[in-house]
């Protein structure tokens, strides 16, 4: 079964810090690959995604994750974080061999301090 | 676009009692979903529909739970009676393409005394 694995639980950082968020799958075929971000008190919004070509995909706010095939892995990077980006992050895989529903990850919450 | 419409946002209950949560997926969007999210066990799907059709319900909790989706623009979530357990916030998500990207709703947050 496919499964996503997020290595940090909670990682707090200092305003312009830089930030790299881990995720690996465990599915061997072709992937699409999400991040979603949920501020607190709100619902799960896009981040970026991932389907096919440039394996660097930039999404909204500054994100940023790279695909590495051969490492299964998907990590979320921002080179300067902001107080607003205390949020919770999940990581999300489908195939395309699937039905159509996404696998999440358990989550990586994030505190920036001001 | 509206996206996708949750209701209620809040509803608090008392155990035993039937609890009834609504859905109105993005115009479109063949395939609709169901979460519930909780601190102790994170985001888990519930059950995902495919063109009206539920395709996998593995992840309802229990017979409890029932989800139907009688028309593209509508979908309920039941729980019958329900447990303080059941305190969860409820998310609702479509999706125009298998495999794509997911559109969530605010959610409902429940609370069953």
């Amino acid at each position: 079964a496919q499964s996503v694995s997020q290595h940090n639980h909670h990682v707090i950082l200092s305003e312009a810090a830089s930030l790299e968020l881990g995720c690996n799958y465990s599915y061997g075929g072709t992937v699409n690959l999400f991040w979603y971000v949920q501020y607190p008190g709100q619902h799960l919004q896009l981040l970026l995604k991932y389907f096919s070509g440039d394996p660097l995909v930039k999404g909204i706010k500054g994100f940023e994750a790279e695909f590495i095939k051969s490492k299964f892995s998907f990590n979320l990077r921002k080179p300067s974080v902001q107080w607003s980006d205390t949020a919770e992050y999940f990581c999300a895989v489908t195939s395309l061999g699937s039905q159509g529903n996404l696998i999440f990850g358990k989550g990586t919450k994030l505190s920036v301090k001001p | 676009d509206a996206g996708v419409i949750q209701s209620p946002r809040h509803e608090v209950t008392e155990m035993g009692q039937e609890v009834t949560l609504r859905c109105k997926p993005i115009s479109g969007h063949d395939y609709l979903f169901w979460y519930r999210q909780t601190m102790m066990r994170g985001l888990e799907l519930l059950i995902y529909f495919n063109n009206n059709v539920p395709i996998d319900d593995s992840g309802m909790p229990e017979d409890r739970f029932s989800a139907k989706m009688p028309n593209a623009s509508f979908s309920t979530l039941k729980i019958q009676p329900s447990e303080p357990r059941d305190s969860a916030v409820y998310f609702c998500a479509s999706s125009p393409l298998q495999g794509g990207e997911q559109f969530f709703g605010p959610g409902t947050r429940l609370t069953v005394l």
